[in-house]
């Protein structure tokens, strides 16, 4: 069975402060997303990494895909008020199934 | 253009009754995916429908609950004699692909919130 381990499970911080969310797995996936999700709608796509080693960034966001694409990081730099949310990371291209392999998620709270 | 839709947004349902949950696709999107997410939760897998392939069903966790897609399109997720532990998030998604891709991109509905009291 294929699992997605996303730490830490709650964070809150200050505005301005910078934090890293990880993602980790003992399986390979084929590509690996992260999504942010606010209370009572449905996660957003951020970002897709799909290369071993391979790093995006979308503004204050860094998102890394470990070398054996087993794992993930996300860094946010200079957090913000609008960053707080519930941010998930999956794995796709895993065994026979369709379906992406959801981590539980981190539960941000940046404070003004 | 138009998101994925699902209806209704809320549902307030007794413990026994049968409910039917509505998903609208992104047109042209070939695959269709069904999760349920408890409070403060992950996301958990439970229907994938790709085209005219026979549907994903490994991730449905009792044999009340059920899914069609009618036309491609339209889905319906349903649950027969509704208990309290059905009580969740429901969350649809479409992607323009799906399976083995390596890249595919799902898009979320804002998801019908489930009680059953």
């Amino acid at each position: 069975t294929q699992l997605l381990e996303q730490s830490p499970q709650f964070l809150s911080i200050q505005e301005g402060e910078n934090l890293t969310v990880y993602c980790n797995s003992s399986s390979v996936f084929s590509s690996l997303q992260w999504y942010r999700q606010e209370p009572g709608e449905g996660p957003v796509l951020l970002v897709t990494v799909v290369t071993g080693g391979e790093v995006k960034k979308l503004k204050r966001l860094t998102f890394q895909f470990g070398d054996a694409r087993k794992d993930s990081s996300l860094h946010i730099t200079a957090a913000q008020p609008g960053d707080t949310g519930l941010y998930l990371c999956a794995g796709g291209g895993g065994g026979s199934q369709g379906n992406l392999i959801f981590g539980k998620g981190t539960k941000l709270s940046v404070k003004p | 253009g138009a998101g994925v839709s699902q209806s209704p947004s809320n549902k307030v349902t007794e413990k026994g009754k049968d409910v039917e949950l509505r998903c609208d696709p992104i047109s042209g999107h070939t695959a269709l995916y069904w999760y349920r997410q408890s409070l403060g939760q992950g996301l958990e897998f439970l229907i994938y429908f790709q085209g005219n392939s026979a549907p994903d069903k490994s991730g449905l966790p009792s044999d009340r609950f059920s899914a069609e897609r009618t036309g491609g399109s339209v889905s319906t997720l349903t649950i027969q004699r509704t208990q309290q532990e059905d009580s969740a998030v429901y969350l649809c998604a479409s992607s323009l692909v799906g399976g083995g891709s390596p890249a595919y991109e799902q898009y979320f509905g804002p998801g019908t919130r489930l009680t059953v009291t």
